[in-house]
């Protein structure tokens, strides 16, 4: 377990729908950022939350958005899905040592 | 702008054998250089900091600045080091905007 948890695990959903992933950071981490993973794109970055504050911003499309609560959780809002969006999603937390990685969550769009 | 390149998609070599991922990156300011690994697209584990220049797994890096370069060795590979690799980056500065930037990623096979 890396101390980071998000959820769910798996999602499948068809065109046009919405779905909402969460992340937990890790005990401590104040920053949470987002990566999607797909076979042709590679990770790319999305977008980065700290303190509850967005930070940076990366490859993230306008159908996407995301928020870091005041416990710090964040969620990843993926609206009118498209085929294209089915990738792994995964959140990462940090401090100035470096990242650890939740396990993803898995999503397909049909 | 920063960038990171992994030139091999694929690498295989047989048990025994020694390996190199490579990674070159483009970065105008001082880097951070990490190395991950990637089981059956699982969770990312980080291999190596250049910072902390330590060997995990047998796996050493080396940061060249000259060559900008942070290639991954390891002189004898098992099977079990089969896996995706990735080389990330991130500026060394303070502040708290400090993505990885991720190279393409190499998928390492190990023959027995």
């Amino acid at each position: 377990d890396s101390g980071v948890t998000q959820t769910p695990k798996h999602l499948i959903t068809a065109t046009g729908q919405r779905v909402t992933l969460r992340c937990s950071p890790r005990s401590g981490d104040l920053s949470v950022y987002w990566y999607q993973q797909s076979l042709d794109q590679g990770l790319q970055f999305l977008i980065q939350y700290y303190n509850g504050e967005e930070r940076a911003k990366g490859n993230i499309l306008e159908r996407f958005s995301a928020q870091q609560f005041p416990d710090l959780h964040s969620e990843l809002n993926l609206s009118s899905l498209e085929l294209g969006d089915s990738a792994l999603y995964f959140c990462a937390s940090g401090t100035g040592s470096g990242y650890t990685f939740g396990s993803g969550t898995r999503l397909t769009v049909v | 702008a920063q960038r990171v390149t992994q030139p091999e998609k694929l690498l295989s070599v047989f048990k025994g054998a020694p390996v190199e991922l490579k990674c070159n990156y483009s970065y105008s300011g001082s880097p951070e250089l990490f190395w991950y690994v990637q089981y059956s697209r699982q969770r990312l584990q980080l291999l190596l900091r250049h910072i902390s220049r330590e060997s995990i797994k047998g796996f050493t890096a080396d940061l060249n600045k000259g060559e900008t370069s942070f290639h991954l060795k390891k002189p004898f590979a098992q099977e079990e080091d089969s896996a995706m690799y990735y080389c990330a980056l991130r500026p060394l500065s303070s502040g708290s905007a400090r993505q990885l930037t991720f190279g393409s990623g190499t998928q390492l096979t190990v023959l027995p």
